[in-house]
């Protein structure tokens, strides 16, 4: 993709177990947000992080910004049944500070 | 619920109908964007409305007309669409400081889900 990439595409777990997801960018950031999306609903925001940020928590949350890679990985840690959901990275752009660039996004599955 | 709310839910047009979606938010934003998702895509940037004025149009077709009347409502007008139009719209909010700077996080709707035949 010329916008970035998420990976896995998928990833089924089962309850209790970590999620891992990675998302990798192509442009220099301002910053970079995950959003999480239920099954034909809209996204919901999730976390923030700036790019003089490496790591940041939330909950079971915890996202890691690597500038010079360009990449960033969500872990959700215990997962939930009601964690299944598509997550998707999505970032603002230096010097383009009105458009977030989406990723193409992880389905994540937590079997209980 | 995030504040945003978008109608009607699902619609279902055939290529030489026209309709609306509309957008309402309630969190007192001042922009308000619409984004496209298909199948196996990202989701894809369509219009920006900032103090609405419209600063965005990410060279979408002519057969989508954005409309934004107001900073809490936004509409997006349909016109003779072809099927590969048929698609999720989401439509967004945000809050934008008057220096310009871009408070980045957004709040979506529900989305509206279209189908062209």
């Amino acid at each position: 993709s010329q916008q970035g990439e998420e990976d896995p595409q998928a990833l089924s777990i089962q309850e209790g177990e970590n999620a891992t997801m990675n998302c990798s960018y192509k442009t220099s950031i301002n910053n970079l947000q995950w959003y999480r999306q239920n099954s034909g609903r809209g996204l919901v925001h999730l976390i923030l992080i700036r790019s003089n940020e490496r790591e940041k928590h939330s909950g079971r949350l915890r996202v890691t910004l690597d500038t010079s890679k360009k990449s960033s990985s969500l872990l959700i840690t215990a997962s939930r049944a009601a964690d299944t959901a598509s997550y998707f990275c999505a970032w603002v752009s230096s010097g383009s500070a009105r458009q977030l660039t989406f990723g193409s996004g992880t389905q994540l599955t937590v079997l209980p | 619920e995030t504040g945003v709310t978008q109608t009607p839910r699902h619609l279902v047009m055939g290529m030489t109908n026209k309709k609306s979606l509309k957008c309402e938010q309630h969190l007192g934003h001042n922009a308000m964007y619409w984004y496209k998702q298909s199948a196996k895509k990202p989701l894809e940037l369509m219009f920006v409305y900032n103090f609405k004025e419209q600063t965005e149009n990410n060279s979408v077709p002519s057969r989508f007309s954005p409309e934004c009347p107001n900073s809490s409502h936004l509409f997006l007008h349909l016109h003779t669409l072809q099927p590969e139009d048929s698609a999720l719209y989401l439509c967004a909010s945000s809050q934008v400081a008057y220096s310009g700077s871009w408070r980045e996080t957004q709040y979506f709707g529900p989305g509206t889900r279209l189908l062209v035949l």
